[in-house]
């Protein structure tokens, strides 16, 4: 069990770039959750998987980000033109969903900066 | 809808003094209830959780919650702060449906010599 990782750590980007950040949930777990932190604040829930499916998209999603987890296994979170509005800290999480309540593992993040 | 409130979003102690900080939640149904903390740049380290049976928990690092329904608080302490302990803790409510995570605000904790 090597954890959830993320990748990149850090990604500094111009305004109006696309960007895309990878997340490998601990092996069995079945769901994988992406959350958003601007500075100062708690992360705040952005999109959910289980398995493959997309199970629920918060509104803070906005039609320039999506995300995907093809066969169920690692996860993209991608950020089309980008603004400065999206600098925060992107954390993923996943847990083994075997009834309900089920705990989360971070990932230690990727922190976006857009100049 | 469930929420959690932080009070405080600061909270500064001597090394040796005792660690409080408060989390009141909202929640519909019989919550689940977190204890995260945060050092600079890094993800987030569950420090205990608090689910059914024994409302006291005891968590890593020598922490603690109590669940207080009457109170609807679920208060993280410590007897005797660390050094180590400065950095950012997140009181968190999971959703029945989904176990996505609803946080509070966050409250700094700064710890002095």
């Amino acid at each position: 069990d090597t954890g959830v990782s993320q990748d990149p750590r850090h990604k500094i980007t111009k305004r109006g770039q696309n960007v895309t950040f990878r997340c490998d949930p601990i092996s069995e777990h079945n769901r994988l959750y992406w959350y958003r932190q601007t500075l100062g604040q708690g992360p705040e829930f952005l999109t959910y998987f289980q398995n493959e499916a997309q199970l629920e998209k918060s509104r803070l999603l906005s039609d320039r980000f999506s995300a995907e987890r093809p066969k169920g296994s690692f996860s993209t979170l991608e950020i089309q033109r980008t603004e400065q509005g999206d600098s925060a800290m992107y954390l993923c999480a996943s847990s083994l969903a075997l009834s309900s309540r089920n705990e989360q593992f971070f990932g230690p993040g990727t922190r976006l900066t857009v100049l | 809808a469930q929420s959690v409130t932080q009070l405080g979003s600061h909270v500064s102690v001597s090394e040796g003094a005792l660690v409080l900080l408060r989390c009141n939640y909202s929640s519909s149904v019989p919550p689940y209830l977190f204890w995260y903390v945060q050092y600079p740049n890094q993800g987030l380290q569950l420090l205990l959780k608090y689910t059914t049976g024994a409302t006291l928990v005891k968590g890593i690092n020598g922490f603690e919650a109590e669940f207080k329904k009457s109170e609807t608080s679920f208060h993280l302490t410590k007897p005797s702060a660390h050094m180590s302990d400065a950095a950012e803790y997140f009181c968190a409510v999971s959703d029945a449906d989904t176990d996505k995570l609803i946080f509070g605000t966050g409250t700094r904790l700064q710890v002095f010599p």
